[in-house]
């Protein structure tokens, strides 16, 4: 069965300095991974997505993830935060074992600082 | 192309009634999956309709039914309402064969009372 930890369920960041999100998954077979952002009393948005390409993954608004095999993660980058990277991140797993079933993991609340 | 579509916004409904949600996918789109969302959670898979007929369906009890149409929108219906079905009910749409990538609509926020 498929899962998904994120590590930090908070992580607070000032304007300017790099983010992390910490995400790790376990899969019993080859999986693809996403990124999604939730802005307050908003749907859930793509930032990114893996799926047996590159492990690098750029995304939209700066942010890139590495897909680690030999780690099962699949870590949520951005060099500089904006004020507008306020929101709720999910790291979400889907294998075809599990058809098109997204797996979502708890979401770390991002607070950016002035 | 307007995107996934969910009605209505916020829906306020009594234990014991029984609610309909509905969703319109991406244009293009074949399959509709459900999600619920309680406060400070990630989203839960409920199930997933494609061709008309129910594909996967997640850990929730048989009061959780839904349907799809021929122009691939879907409902979802409750039954028995609970308190504890309070949550964001979320619809999302993919084309079968895209890598699992879906695109999700705004959601509904349903209070149970």
């Amino acid at each position: 069965a498929q899962s998904v930890t994120q590590l930090d369920s908070h992580v607070s960041v000032s304007e300017g300095t790099p983010v992390l999100l910490r995400c790790n998954y376990s899969s019993s077979y080859s999986p693809s991974l996403f990124w999604y952002v939730q802005h307050p009393n908003k749907g859930l948005q793509l930032l990114l997505k893996y799926t047996s390409a590159a492990t690098l993954v750029k995304g939209i608004n700066g942010f890139e993830a590495e897909f680690k095999k030999s780690e099962t993660s699949f870590h949520l980058t951005k060099p500089s935060a904006h004020m507008s990277d306020a929101a709720e991140y999910f790291c979400v797993v889907s294998d075809w074992a599990a058809g098109n079933k997204l797996t979502f993991g708890g979401g770390t609340r991002v607070l950016v600082k002035p | 192309d307007a995107g996934v579509t969910q009605s209505p916004t916020h829906l306020i409904k009594t234990r014991g009634q029984q609610v309909t949600l509905r969703c319109s996918p991406k244009s293009g789109h074949d399959t509709v999956s459900w999600y619920q969302q309680a406060l400070g959670q990630g989203p839960q898979f409920i199930f997933q309709y494609y061709e008309e007929e129910e594909r996967q369906r997640g850990n929730f009890p048989d009061r959780f039914s839904g349907h799809q149409f021929p122009n691939y929108s879907s409902e979802l219906n409750v039954n028995a309402l609970l308190l504890g079905d309070s949550a964001l009910y979320l619809c999302a749409s993919s084309l079968t064969g895209t890598n699992n990538e879906q695109f999700f609509g705004p959601g509904t926020r349903l209070t149970v009372l």
